[in-house]
């Protein structure tokens, strides 16, 4: 199976300032034949299910917010949350799709302070 | 718009199966490959696996042997067995599109408990 180790496992920081949130995939995700990395990102908040954000590594989802930022390639990627608001308090996936099983990262807890 | 419902018993005995029903609407069955994923109360979700309308499935390994699938596309509904379910079954259960490339619309979940 893919391994996905996110890092940090939690972060706080105060409105309007950007996180950075890790993703290390333990084998490459890159399909060469389409230069496309198979990984997505997910954000869930409590009593809720995931929503997508990112896939493709960098490509948002239906009505994602520009402040949300992927990017990264291989085994190393990075969500970028820009300007934070409150909304934004939530833990954060990362998932592989290159191959099965499809396998998530551990999550990271994101507090607005 | 896409409209996914998960339904079953909260709670399952163990060794017991767990069987669950996950009602879709607002799409038609064959645009989509359907997903099981669950989430152990503070865990990262697991995927347990996901079929096609027209039931070829695909199963995470490690509940290979212990999961059944099913489709029917008269009743816009996919399902899910687990069999012989212990403690570490219990888990919040999503049923979720699955398109090649994103994990786009999910239902709410349903939890499921294990106890005797």
């Amino acid at each position: 199976d893919v391994v996905m180790t996110q890092s940090p496992d939690s972060l706080a920081l105060s409105l309007g300032e950007r996180a950075t949130i890790n993703c290390r995939s333990s084998q490459d995700v890159l399909e060469r034949f389409n230069n496309k990395n198979y990984l997505a990102w997910y954000q869930q908040k409590p009593g809720q299910p995931p929503k997508l954000l990112i896939y493709w590594a960098s490509t948002r989802g239906s009505g994602v917010p520009d402040r949300f930022s992927g990017s990264g390639s291989g085994t190393d990627f990075t969500l970028t949350i820009s300007n934070l608001q409150a909304e934004d308090e939530a833990i954060y996936y990362c998932q592989q799709y290159y191959e099965t099983p499809l396998t998530f990262g551990g999550g990271t807890k994101l507090e607005i302070k | 718009q896409v409209h996914l419902q998960e339904s079953g018993p909260g709670l399952v005995k163990p060794s017991e199966t767990l069987s669950l029903t996950c009602a879709v609407s607002g799409v038609s069955m064959s645009r989509y490959y359907w997903n099981w994923i669950r989430q152990a109360p503070g865990k990262t979700l697991e995927w347990i696996g996901y079929l096609s309308h027209s039931g070829n499935t695909n199963y995470n390994p490690s509940l290979k042997s212990r999961v059944t699938m099913s489709v029917d596309t008269s009743k816009n509904q996919v399902s899910l067995n687990l069999t012989s379910v212990t403690g570490a079954d219990a888990a919040v259960y999503y049923c979720a599109t699955w398109s090649g490339s994103t994990i786009e619309y999910w239902g709410p979940g349903t939890q499921v408990s294990v106890s005797s």
